[in-house]
């Protein structure tokens, strides 16, 4: 089956810093990578995806890019606010209907 | 209207007790899934079901079983329960399936603590 590695577990940056979380995935078949967010006490909400036919995604201050050969793909938040304090999940849907979660990278951004 | 509804959001119930958790989603969706978050924040797979029939039981002890009425439902039966299934358990739906994966939308949670 899949395996999904995220790191780091957690990131401490300062407000307007950028932060870079990065996942690798195990089963060339995956072709869906969606990022989720969780705030505390809250459900994981998706924030952006990648199909595996593009190499790189925006949306505002968030960016994804996927290398497939590597089997790796990285969120990247710019201008960072503390708003954006949260865990973040990458996440990897393969061959099967079954969507593997990272283990979460826990986002600190200090004012 | 909710995507993905779960309930009880709390639980709270003595070690040997038998529970249930009822998910139903209105997106139409194909797949259904139940995850246990545990303190530590990672999200384990337990179930996933693709129109009502099981597709994948990850190593879940046998207590647990998932029952889906109809393709909206996934619910999940805990019987004898133990201190060690205190965690969030969460359902989600998505429309799966190989070349037409999508968004899975997640249920509000259930945080179920066993004393």
């Amino acid at each position: 089956g899949e395996n999904v590695e995220q790191h780091p577990s957690t990131l401490s940056v300062q407000e307007g810093d950028s932060a870079v979380i990065k996942c690798t995935y195990s089963d060339s078949a995956s072709n869906y990578f969606p990022w989720y967010k969780q705030e505390l006490g809250k459900r994981p909400q998706l924030i952006i995806d990648i199909r595996s036919n593009v190499g790189e995604k925006k949306d505002q201050r968030i960016a994804v890019t996927l290398n497939k050969t590597a089997k790796h793909f990285s969120l990247h938040i710019t201008e960072t606010q503390p708003e954006d304090s949260a865990v973040y999940f990458c996440a990897a849907f393969g061959g099967s209907y079954i969507p593997t979660f990272g283990r979460g990278t826990s986002l600190i951004v200090h004012p | 209207d909710t995507a993905v509804s779960q309930t009880p959001k709390y639980l709270v119930t003595q070690m040997g007790n038998d529970k249930s958790i009822k998910c139903e989603q209105n997106l139409g969706h194909d797949t259904m899934y139940w995850y246990k978050q545990d303190s530590k924040k990672f999200l384990k797979i337990m179930f996933s079901y693709n129109n009502k029939e099981l597709i994948i039981n990850e190593t879940v002890p046998n207590r647990f079983s998932p029952k889906s009425p109809d393709k909206a439902h996934l619910n999940l039966h805990i019987n004898s329960l133990e201190l060690g299934d205190s965690a969030v358990y969460f359902c989600a739906s998505s429309q799966g399936g190989t070349g037409a994966n999508t968004e899975a939308f997640f249920g509000q949670g259930t945080r179920l603590t066993v004393v």
